[in-house]
This record gives structure tokens, sequence and C-alpha cells, in this order.
């Protein structure tokens, strides 16, 4: 089983519609956990690290469930711009764990 | 707000010849990586270089790669005899420590032919 998994999409969405993504990790001791987005040919930018008692910026939602060991992203009122593809990012120690990513289209 | 910095932006080079990809980490960061990815795959890990020495690599990061930070700035990766399958996007990130977010570099493509 791979440490961390993501469905790969693509998911299909109009703009402005509500979009949620997943992302499970095998390891418990698992630290920190982030939501990077990555454009074609570009290189990781982080979205927003994620937090147990969930955190939101603007438009954008995550979660973590330790128990569940599963991190989650909502993406409201999305945008054109928010095509990408979303890659779940775990660390542990000073290990850096990437997740396939999620591939998002927006339609207009 | 700091960056990491890679160059070249593009390398293009032919079958065998070695090649040098050079990445500047953010000043105060420890921790340093290399990755790889081919064009429409997954971002995947070559190594990760902490306290001047390699810390992990993976199975892709064979004896054709080599890493070194000559001078307390520049982190570099070489490929000594380049493949065709050696052409990618190639990251270089850095950490401040662990658990903490990662900065990538723009990437460096390079182009086997």
């Amino acid at each position: 089983r791979k440490e961390v998994e993501q469905d790969p999409g693509p998911f299909n969405v109009p703009e402005g519609a509500t979009v949620a993504f997943n992302c499970t990790y095998s390891n418990s001791a698992s630290q920190s956990f982030f939501w990077y987005r990555q454009d074609c040919r570009k290189e990781p930018k982080l979205l927003m690290s994620v937090y147990s008692s969930g955190n939101e910026d603007g438009r954008f939602t995550a979660q973590l469930n330790r128990a569940s060991q599963y991190i989650s992203l909502l993406i409201r009122d999305s945008k054109l711009s928010d095509s990408a593809t979303y890659l779940c990012v775990v660390n542990r120690d000073d290990k850096i764990i990437f997740g396939k990513g999620t591939r998002l289209h927006i339609l207009p | 707000e700091p960056e990491v910095t890679q160059t070249p932006s593009h390398q293009v080079t032919q079958m065998g010849q070695e090649v040098i990809l050079r990445c500047v980490p953010i000043s105060n960061h420890l921790y340093f990586y290399w990755y790889r990815q081919i064009l429409g795959q997954k971002v995947e890990f070559l190594v990760s270089f902490y306290n001047n020495e390699i810390s992990e690599k993976s199975e892709i990061f064979d004896d054709q790669f080599s890493v070194e930070r000559p001078d307390g700035s520049n982190f570099t990766l070489k490929i000594r005899s380049t493949k065709l399958e050696d052409s990618a996007m190639y990251f270089c990130a850095s950490i401040a420590g662990e658990g903490t977010e990662a900065f990538f570099g723009q990437g460096t493509r390079l182009t086997v032919v």
C-alpha cells in the first residue's frame, strides 16, 4: 500500500460548484500535512497546511482526521483558475511524501 | 519572500553527457531535496540531504547520480551519463526543519536527446 494515496481524478466540475478531495496516509507516525497546488509544468506551491482542528483560507477548507488517517480539501465557489493538480503531502521526520495528485478541471 | 532558485530553467543534452543542475535553497533551511517529475506523471523523490550528507535516496538515485553542497549555498545534482529516460522536470526543495513546509524551486526541465 502506498504511503499517501489520492484519487487521481480528473474531477470535471462546473464553475461555481463545490468540490472535495480526500487523501489517506498509512503511517500513523506522520507529523505534518499539507495541500500543494501544481500547475502544468510548474513547481508545486503550498496551498495550505492542514491542522487537526481544521483550517480555512477563503474558499478553501482543509481538515485532518488522525484517527482515520485522512485529510481533505474542500473548494467552494470554484473558479476557472482553480484548475490544477492538487497534491497531498505528508511529512514524517525529514521525509516529504507526495501523493500522486488529483487533477481538477473547472468547466465554464 | 525567500525562495529557492534553480538554474538553468531548461537544459538540453546529448545522451551520455554529464549534466549539473544547480539549486540555491533558502538560506536558513537545513534539509534539501531533489525530486523529478516525468511529464504527466507524479512527483518522485530522488534524494534528501542534511548536515552535508545524504540522509536518504530512492531507487532512482543510482550510481549515475550524485549531490553536493560545495559552498554552503549551492546544492547541485549531477547526472554522470544521461539517458533518454532522464528527461524530466527536476525540482529542488528545502525545509527549515522537520515537519515544516517545503519550498520548491521553479524546476529545471532536462531534455536528453
